[in-house]
């Protein structure tokens, strides 16, 4: 089974903070995904990479930065948490272009207060 | 720009009784996916239609994609509290680019016991 895994399930962090949101997988996948679910607003692509230091944005980058040193690991960067980034953010990853079937994460829930 | 819209965005119904929710895109869609996602939890994937005018069955839902590649459903035949959840329907973007998806908004489905 494929398995992605999110470093935390639930943060609270201060508004200004630099916030880590850590995800891997573990299926060699090449590309991988970070996503924000808001109720009503559906699933909303941050960015998305292909490859080990490639990365694209997605539909809402703004205050948002990624990092892919390894194939595996994908970071998601709030680089001054606000309180608008209050949200769920979900990992997902996908094998290859024409093997697109999606794999999500639990999810983290972060609060910024 | 590609959109993939989907209707209805609630649905409450007694336990027994059969649901259906409808996915239109915009454009024409190499293909489609379908995720469920539980209350608390993360999307998982249901089923993946190719072909056109496709219909897949698994257990008691049935998925659809119609033969222009544009729309696509699917129908829960009597409901279980089981069922209950988002459902997504996805398709890849048209901008060359498979590795990506467009997502409706989902049908959240309530069912009463």
């Amino acid at each position: 089974d494929v398995k992605v895994t999110q470093s935390s399930r639930y943060l609270v962090k201060r508004t200004g903070e630099k916030v880590f949101l850590e995800c891997v997988q573990d299926m060699d996948h090449e590309n991988m995904f970070w996503y924000r679910q808001d109720p009503g607003l559906g699933l909303r692509l941050i960015y998305f990479s292909y490859d080990v230091k490639m990365k694209e944005k997605g539909d809402i980058p703004e205050g948002y930065s990624v990092s892919r040193e390894k194939k595996e690991r994908f970071s998601l960067i709030l680089e001054s948490a606000s309180t608008n980034q209050t949200s769920m953010y979900l990992c997902a990853s996908s094998f290859t272009e024409t093997r697109n079937t999606i794999y999500f994460g639990e999810g983290s829930w972060l609060t910024v207060v | 720009g590609q959109q993939v819209m989907q209707i209805p965005q609630y649905q409450h119904v007694q336990e027994g009784e059969d649901f259906t929710t409808y996915c239109n895109s915009s454009t024409t869609l190499s293909n489609i996916q379908w995720y469920k996602q539980r209350p608390g939890g993360h999307p998982v994937f249901l089923i993946q239609l190719v072909k056109s005018g496709e219909v897949k069955k698994q257990k008691r839902l049935t998925f659809q994609f119609g033969e222009a590649k544009k729309n696509s459903s699917l129908h829960i035949t009597a409901t279980q509290t089981t069922d209950v959840g988002t459902y997504f329907c996805a398709g890849p973007t048209n901008a060359g680019n498979n590795r990506k998806l467009i997502w409706g908004l989902g049908t959240s489905l309530a069912v009463n016991p």
